[in-house]
């Protein structure tokens, strides 16, 4: 596809348990990002990867996230012993390169922890 | 800390109307400004942008204005249609790590035919 992908669309996990969720960027963007989107509320960064490298993962919440874009496209991001806190929609965007770039988001994640 | 936005307010217009959105951000440091607008179920969408050197840019019946005096950006629609219906959000970056935006909790817009 054109844009960004993001799978699943719709993730229902129990507390505790593991969960992975994927990006696909725009074809040929060097930079992803990952934000995280509670109800009501603007997106919240997280992460973002300048190829493979994470250039800022400042907003990372803690030692429970983390990500990984191992050949500079596809991102996964992995949260452990999920809470149900972590209940949001997680979104992905890509840009062309970094800098000030227009971000593209993709449809989101929506991450329910029972 | 750090804050763009404030609590999520709505406006309503009528087909046909201006409609002018409201953000105020806190961090004087930042110099990167973009507007995104995002319907339910989607991702936020790419509107328009503005760097702190400039007060005003124009796109396709949009326009945004930058008061960095008091700290204030602006979204103004013209002729707003019902598919501009949406939630709308500002952001802001700056230098020291352009990619990370730190957005608003944004505004409802609802545009009645």
């Amino acid at each position: 596809g054109a844009g960004v992908s993001q799978t699943p669309s719709n993730k229902v996990t129990e507390k505790g348990k593991y969960v992975e969720l994927r990006c696909d960027p725009i074809s040929g963007h060097t930079a992803l990002y990952w934000y995280r989107q509670s109800l009501g509320q603007g997106p919240e960064f997280l992460i973002y990867f300048q190829g493979t490298g994470a250039a800022d993962d400042s907003g990372l919440p803690n030692d429970r996230f983390f990500a990984v874009r191992p050949e500079g496209s596809v991102s996964t991001l992995k949260i452990q012993r999920t809470e149900r806190g972590d209940s949001a929609v997680y979104l992905c965007a890509s840009s062309l390169s970094g800098s000030t770039d227009t971000q593209y988001f993709g449809p989101g994640t929506r991450l329910t922890v029972l | 800390g750090e804050s763009v936005g404030l609590h999520l307010p709505t406006l309503s217009v009528q087909e046909g109307d201006n409609s002018i959105i409201n953000c105020a951000y806190s961090n004087s440091a930042s110099d990167y400004f973009i507007w995104y607008k995002q319907e339910s179920g989607k991702g936020p969408q790419f509107i328009i942008d503005i760097r702190s050197n400039m007060d005003k840019r124009q796109g396709q019946r949009v326009t945004v204005l930058l008061n960095k005096t008091v700290k204030h950006l602006s979204l103004q629609i013209a002729a707003t249609q019902p598919g501009d219906s949406a939630v709308y959000f500002c952001a802001e970056t700056r230098g020291v790590s352009y990619g990370k935006l730190t957005f608003g909790q944004g505004t409802i817009l609802t545009v009645h035919p």
